[in-house]
């Protein structure tokens, strides 16, 4: 069972297009954590969520907490190649140290 | 400072044949995780450790074991692999409420 719905699994756009992936559960989490992971690596932290309602921006990265502390979304503005790669996020319960992960978006940006 | 290292980096075993993955962490941290990350299942959770002399079970256990030997090693024992437990597995670790460290990935296959 796949406690954290993420959505779309795959996108493939062009240089300068918009994106949002989203992350859905009915579980409630401390926190919500999105990753970044390139071939071959381990994940990568990009940001930590805490706060319903929260939003954070990391440059052309925008990551927000729902009001209830269920859902996500990263939205990225004038993707670039270099934003290729799989984005995971990751929700924490409880402060358990113990991360449930959505499936993952592979996101290919082509120039 | 080298993180959270992995060893192998790559095996291929044959059905009913053991192994132990190594895992090991210069950051003083005192939480381990194992995790294993399939095509469209994102990571899920075999076992951590909170702490050192600790360990638990996490969403998909089965067939697995682990030692978290000191403060720095926390390893991944298969007893009698099986094709299913085919995958790329990961070992992270994190210090009090701090983001999660991931080593580069151990890739097995089971024949």
């Amino acid at each position: 069972t796949q406690l954290l719905e993420q959505s779309p699994q795959f996108l493939s756009i062009q240089e300068g297009e918009n994106l949002t992936v989203y992350c859905n559960s009915s579980s409630v989490f401390s926190s919500l954590q999105w990753y970044r992971q390139e071939p071959g690596e381990g994940p990568v932290l990009l940001v930590t969520v805490v706060t319903g309602g929260e939003v954070k921006k990391l440059k052309r990265l925008t990551f927000q907490f729902g009001d209830a502390r269920k859902d996500s979304s990263l939205h990225i503005t004038a993707a670039q190649p270099g934003d290729t790669g799989l984005y995971l996020c990751a929700g924490e319960k409880s402060n358990t140290g113990k991360l449930i992960f959505g499936q993952g978006t592979t996101l290919q940006v082509k120039p | 400072n080298a993180g959270v290292t992995q060893t192998p980096k790559f095996q291929v075993l044959k059905t009913g044949q053991s192994m132990t993955l190594q895992c090991a962490q210069d950051m003083n941290h005192n939480s381990m995780y194992w995790y294993r990350q399939d095509p469209g299942m994102g990571l899920r959770l075999i076992y951590y450790s909170a702490s050192e002399g600790t360990t638990d079970k996490g969403e998909v256990p089965n067939g697995y074991n682990v030692s978290r030997l000191n403060k720095r090693e926390f390893s991944l024992r298969l007893e009698s692999a099986a094709p299913s437990q085919t995958s790329v597995y990961f070992c992270a670790s994190r210090y009090v409420r701090s983001e999660q460290f991931f080593g580069p990935g151990t890739r097995l296959t089971v024949l």
